[in-house]
């Protein structure tokens, strides 16, 4: 079964910290997708990729960063930890805009 | 702060109902959808899809339906069942795009 794996469900960071979420596929997708996920808000888009060290703006991008070293693995960085990061946040990959993409389970990050 | 009080749509159907889920998009230039299902705690999975030369698509217990003209889709999950007790959201891209575009979902309770 093809997979998109987050390496942490839930994780609790406090204000400052640099947080790295991290998310591998294994279905040599191209392209790979960070979305937040906030009540009422639904999915938002941080950060994407099309090919390894390569990453371009989302719709919120502001305190992230990403990296893209390995085609399968896209990580997600948030510099210095802010409360209003507390989020899900959802990774996904696809092999382009005319196929659907496969999420991965989610982390749920909290920032104290 | 002012999204305090945003919540989803929600739908409550009797088990063995058929239930109906609506979603409006907004590109007129859309020319690919997809519903996706998101169980608690978990990430959203695909359900099924529908390209623009079409109106009409069925799966198993799921039918989408495309209507350009007024720029609606919609979900029809006959049967309903416990199980199908989510979150579903609605996605769109388009040809030469290099994204979808989800909207905020719409939270289906199935009563046993």
């Amino acid at each position: 079964d093809v997979k998109v794996t987050q390496s942490s469900r839930y994780l609790v960071k406090r204000t400052g910290e640099k947080v790295f979420l991290e998310c591998v596929q294994d279905m040599d997708h191209e392209n790979m997708f960070w979305y937040r996920q906030d009540p009422g808000l639904g999915l938002r888009l941080i950060y994407f990729s099309y090919d390894v060290k390569m990453k371009e703006k989302g719709d919120i991008p502001e305190g992230y960063s990403v990296s893209r070293e390995k085609k399968e693995r896209f990580s997600l960085i948030l510099e210095s930890a802010s409360t209003n990061q507390t989020s899900m946040y959802l990774c996904a990959s696809g092999r382009g805009e005319t196929y659907g993409y496969t999420f991965g389970s989610g982390t749920r990050l909290t920032v104290v | 702060g002012e999204n305090v009080g945003l919540h989803l749509p929600t739908l409550s159907v009797q088990e063995g109902d058929n239930s109906i889920i609506n979603c409006a998009y907004s590109n007129s230039a859309s020319d690919y959808f997809i519903w996706y299902k998101q169980e608690s705690g978990k990430g959203p999975q695909f359900i099924i899809d529908i390209r623009s030369n079409m109106d009409k698509r069925q799966g198993q217990r799921v039918t989408v339906l495309l209507n350009k003209t007024v720029k609606h889709l919609s979900l029809q999950i006959a049967a309903t069942q416990p199980g199908d007790s989510a979150v579903y959201f609605c996605a769109e891209s388009f040809l030469g795009g290099n994204q979808f575009y989800f909207g905020t979902g719409t939270s289906l309770t199935v009563i046993p």
